[in-house]
């Protein structure tokens, strides 16, 4: 079955500094979603990505699916105490039937 | 306003007792879905639903039942066959297809004692 492996499931990082989540699947994806989870709180959709190798830029965020169609990062620049939370990836593939989200990365902010 | 509301937000039950959580939605949306969430282990899909009075095992069912009676609720039963019960529960809901993407409720968090 579809196996989604994200990492790294921790980041601390101090105000300022990049932080990039990578999600990496075992299986070829239809698209794949990035959603936000703020502690206490429920995942909030960020993005979708379908197309092979697109990149996709909301202010400071960055996502790019990999060019096979297997992979796909967020990248955070100059982060902000406002981005902590952890960041989950949904990885769609079997004619977008099978959803499977990674484990997520908990993103921590230090001002 | 419009969302996903999920009821109650804390509840407590005793070993072997079965547990329902509401979920309603009135985003109009034909699919909804229910997720699990432990630490470190993300979200995993209990049980998914595209249309009324149809509904299919997600990756995690065992000990878990659903319905949905009207599109815009969909309970889940925590069932006493449910060995490890105590989670906080999302349930979720998109348009189809189901490549959209889903809205969250504010989640449940089930403790068993």
């Amino acid at each position: 079955g579809q196996q989604v492996m994200q990492i790294p499931q921790y980041q601390h990082v101090q105000e300022g500094e990049d932080f990039t989540t990578y999600c990496n699947s075992s299986t070829t994806l239809s698209n794949i979603q990035w959603y936000k989870q703020r502690p206490g709180g429920h995942p909030v959709f960020l993005i979708q990505l379908v197309k092979s190798g697109e990149v996709k830029k909301q202010k400071r965020l960055t996502f790019q699916f990999g060019e096979a169609k297997k992979n796909s990062s967020l990248h955070i620049t100059a982060t902000q105490t406002t981005d902590v939370g952890t960041y989950f990836c949904a990885a769609y593939s079997g004619g977008y039937q099978k959803v499977t989200f990674g484990i997520g990365t908990k993103l921590q902010v230090i001002p | 306003d419009g969302g996903i509301t999920q009821s109650p937000k804390y509840l407590f039950r005793k070993e072997g007792q079965n547990v329902t959580l509401s979920c309603e939605q009135n985003l109009n949306h034909d699919a909804m879905y229910w997720y699990r969430q432990d630490p470190g282990q993300g979200l995993r899909l209990i049980y998914y639903s595209q249309i009324v009075n149809d509904f299919q095992k997600g990756d995690i069912a065992e000990g878990y039942s659903v319905s949905r009676e009207k599109k815009e609720s969909f309970p889940l039963t925590v069932t006493s066959a449910q060995k490890n019960p105590t989670a906080f529960y999302l349930c979720a809901s998109s348009p189809l297809p189901r490549d959209h993407e889903q809205f969250f409720g504010p989640g449940t968090r089930l403790t068993v004692l």
